[in-house]
């Protein structure tokens, strides 16, 4: 059974950094392009990043540009997304997702954690 | 940026009924890479459709996707009593990658 079991967000500051993790397990995690997606409280989805099965390639959300790095470690199954600068607008319930097709870059996600709450608050 | 429209905003129907949603992109989607979204309040998105018309695993055969292009749309035979949330499309042929903002389906 695919889980995926992100962790990591709390309440902090404007300006702070954070690392998110999701755990995955069930399914050949290197052989999948792996993403973030971010909610904030009762709003629609935004896509915040990708990367590739490898970890050679990685494209950002303009929002997030320059201040997040997405990032893999395809011996210990997990996904990170490193949040440095953060700002109020970064609040939202962060998922992580798997791609549905092995090694496709451009891929719908066919499975999602249940996502981590990241508040940024003064 | 794609941008993806999402319309109606709210559709309001009964059990039973057809739902037809529409998503308009603001410039073509490549190779059609358009997936449609179930989300019930609380959970974690579902993928229902991928690729404009492949149902995912699981996803019951009244859920059925068409389009292309810039226009798209996920219809539902046949409105079962769960079937009364959020729904979402996903262009993910180019970056950025988008979604469209919702239409969220209501029982009239």
């Amino acid at each position: 059974e695919v889980q995926l079991v992100e962790s990591g967000g709390v309440v902090i500051q404007p300006g702070g950094s954070l690392r998110l993790s999701c755990a995955a397990s069930g399914f050949i995690f290197d052989d999948y392009t792996m993403y973030w997606v971010r909610q904030a409280p009762g709003k629609g989805l935004e896509w915040v990043s990708f990367i590739s099965w490898d970890g050679g390639s990685t494209y950002y959300a303009d929002s997030v540009k320059g201040r997040f790095t997405i990032s893999r470690d395809n011996i210990k199954n997990s996904l990170y997304l490193q949040m440095d600068s953060l700002r109020t607008e970064d609040t939202a319930l962060y998922y992580c997702a798997k791609a549905i097709e092995f090694y496709d870059f451009w891929s719908a996600s066919d499975y999602w954690g249940q996502g981590t709450l990241v508040t940024v608050s003064s | 940026e794609i941008v993806l429209t999402q319309s109606p905003g709210t559709l309001s129907l009964s059990p039973g009924e057809r739902a037809t949603l529409s998503c308009r992109a603001s410039q073509s989607v490549n190779s059609n890479y358009l997936a449609w979204y179930q989300q019930i309040p609380g959970q974690a998105p579902r993928l229902l459709i991928y690729a404009t018309s492949s149902r995912a695993t699981g996803i019951p055969d009244r859920f059925s996707g068409s389009g292309s292009g810039t226009d798209f749309t996920l219809t539902i035979s046949r409105l079962e009593p769960e079937d009364f949330v959020v729904y979402y499309c996903q262009q993910y042929g180019s970056s950025p990658l988008t979604f469209g903002g919702g239409t969220k389906v209501e029982i009239k």
